[in-house]
């Protein structure tokens, strides 16, 4: 079983609409979670961390689920300029980053 | 941007080649961590130098091989070039303090190198 699994997409939305990405986790001892967007071509930048309470940053917001070792990002009001790869990542203490596949998302008008 | 540099942005090699890869931390960082990106694949780690020495090492053999400069930049070397070590390749720098790894310690990305093996 892989470290991290995401669901690969692509998913194809129109603008505005609303999109889930789930991910989950092998390691019951990670600690640290997060979600980074990768645009074609780019290096991956960090869109939000993830908290076991849950957050959200306007549009975007994340839920950890420990028990179900489970991770999910909701976009709302979908736009363009959302399309882009999503990945999953976990930390565990002093251990690196370690990524899921990625999801693809593209949002067409 | 992250103010993380790597040079340079292109590389076209052969096998059996040797290539170094270079990587300026953001101003402040102490710690490098290499990734390897192949096509349609998450980010996989390499190793990580903090103060000069290797602190962690993924799934590679050893002819990947690096160095950490006191300013803090990083070198990534391979030798003997296979075609499957065509990919991106990523350097991340963060901040590590005393107390060493903390899971508040986040990475910030310079845009890669992508390398081709011919």
């Amino acid at each position: 079983r892989k470290e991290v699994e995401q669901d690969p997409g692509p998913f194809n939305v129109p603008e505005g609409a609303t999109v889930a990405f789930n991910c989950t986790y092998s390691n019951s001892a990670s600690q640290s979670f997060f979600w980074y967007r990768q645009d074609c071509r780019k290096e991956p930048k960090l869109l939000m961390s993830v908290y076991s309470s849950g957050n959200e940053d306007g549009r975007f917001t994340a839920q950890l689920n420990r028990a179900s070792q489970y991770i999910s990002l909701l976009i709302r009001d979908s736009k363009l300029s959302d399309s882009a790869t999503y990945l999953c990542v976990v930390n565990v203490g002093n251990t690196p980053l370690v990524f899921g596949k990625g999801t693809r998302l593209s949002v067409i008008a | 941007e992250t103010g993380v540099t790597q040079s340079p942005t292109h590389l076209i090699k052969t096998r059996g080649q040797q290539v170094t890869l270079r990587c300026s931390s953001q101003s402040g960082h102490n710690t490098v961590s290499w990734y390897q990106q192949a096509l349609g694949q998450g980010p996989q780690f390499i190793f990580q130098y903090y103060r000069e020495e290797e602190n962690g090492r993924g799934n590679f053999p050893p002819r990947f091989s690096g160095l950490q400069f006191p300013n803090y930049s990083s070198e990534l070397n391979v030798n003997a070039l296979e075609l499957d070590d065509s990919a991106l390749y990523l350097c991340a720098s963060s901040l590590r303090g005393v107390a060493g790894p903390s899971r508040l310690e986040t990475q910030y990305f310079g845009p890669g190198t992508r390398l081709l093996v011919l």
